[in-house]
């Protein structure tokens, strides 16, 4: 069993669409969770990260961990064609080693 | 800044050839990450280095050696190539290895072996 699961979609939404990616986790050490959006050909970038259980947001993006259900989530409002990218979620107990999900592929239609 | 450099970008091999990956951080970070990214198994760790002169395996070591020169720089050496390495390779640096301290993504290299 993978460490981290991730349903790899593709996802296609209109514009303006609310976006909902999540990924469950197996291992409770986990503390730290991470999002991340890679445009194509391109490393990916650190869009959000949480600490614990618990939301946090920033603009048109929040981040939910649910430590008691493994499950964390990314949300993504009033979504734009730009946000069109592969999300991925990444976690580590300590900071040292992270584990990523496989990726959500996004696409924004116009 | 140049962030996290990676050369080169773009590698075709034949199986059993040797090839070293460089990485180049200007960012003054502790600790860098090799990582190999392949389709319908994400990014997968290979070997990080903590700080200067220390080196640990990740996920996926066999076939990979590494060194970590100088705080800026840490290469990724395959002695052997077999196809089994094509992938997209990035490298990675933050500081102190902090979680909660983002890690900069270089523009990763492509290897094929064939």
């Amino acid at each position: 069993q993978k460490e981290v699961e991730q349903d790899p979609g593709p996802l296609s939404v209109p514009e303006g669409a609310i976006v909902s990616l999540n990924c469950t986790y197996s291992n409770s050490a986990f503390q730290y969770f991470m999002w991340y959006r890679q445009y194509s050909r391109k490393g990916p970038e650190l869009l959000m990260y949480t600490y614990s259980s618990g939301n946090k947001e920033d603009g048109r993006f929040t981040a939910q961990v649910d430590k008691s259900s493994k499950y964390i989530s990314l949300f993504i409002r009033d979504s734009q064609p730009s946000d069109s990218a592969t999300y991925l979620c990444a976690m580590t107990p300590t900071g040292n080693q992270f584990y990523f999900g496989t990726g959500t592929s996004l696409t924004v239609i116009p | 800044n140049a962030g996290v450099t990676q050369t080169p970008k773009f590698q075709v091999l034949k199986t059993g050839q040797s090839m070293t990956l460089q990485c180049a951080q200007d960012m003054n970070h502790n600790s860098m990450y090799w990582y190999r990214q392949d389709p319908g198994m994400g990014l997968r760790l290979i070997y990080y280095s903590a700080s200067e002169g220390t080196t640990d395996k990740g996920e996926v070591p066999n076939g990979y050696n590494v060194s970590r020169l100088n705080k800026r720089e840490f290469s990724l050496r395959l002695e052997s190539a077999a196809p089994s390495q094509t992938s997209v390779y990035f490298c990675a640096s933050n500081t102190l290895g902090l979680a909660a301290d983002t890690q900069y993504f270089g523009p990763g290299t492509r290897l094929t072996v064939l």
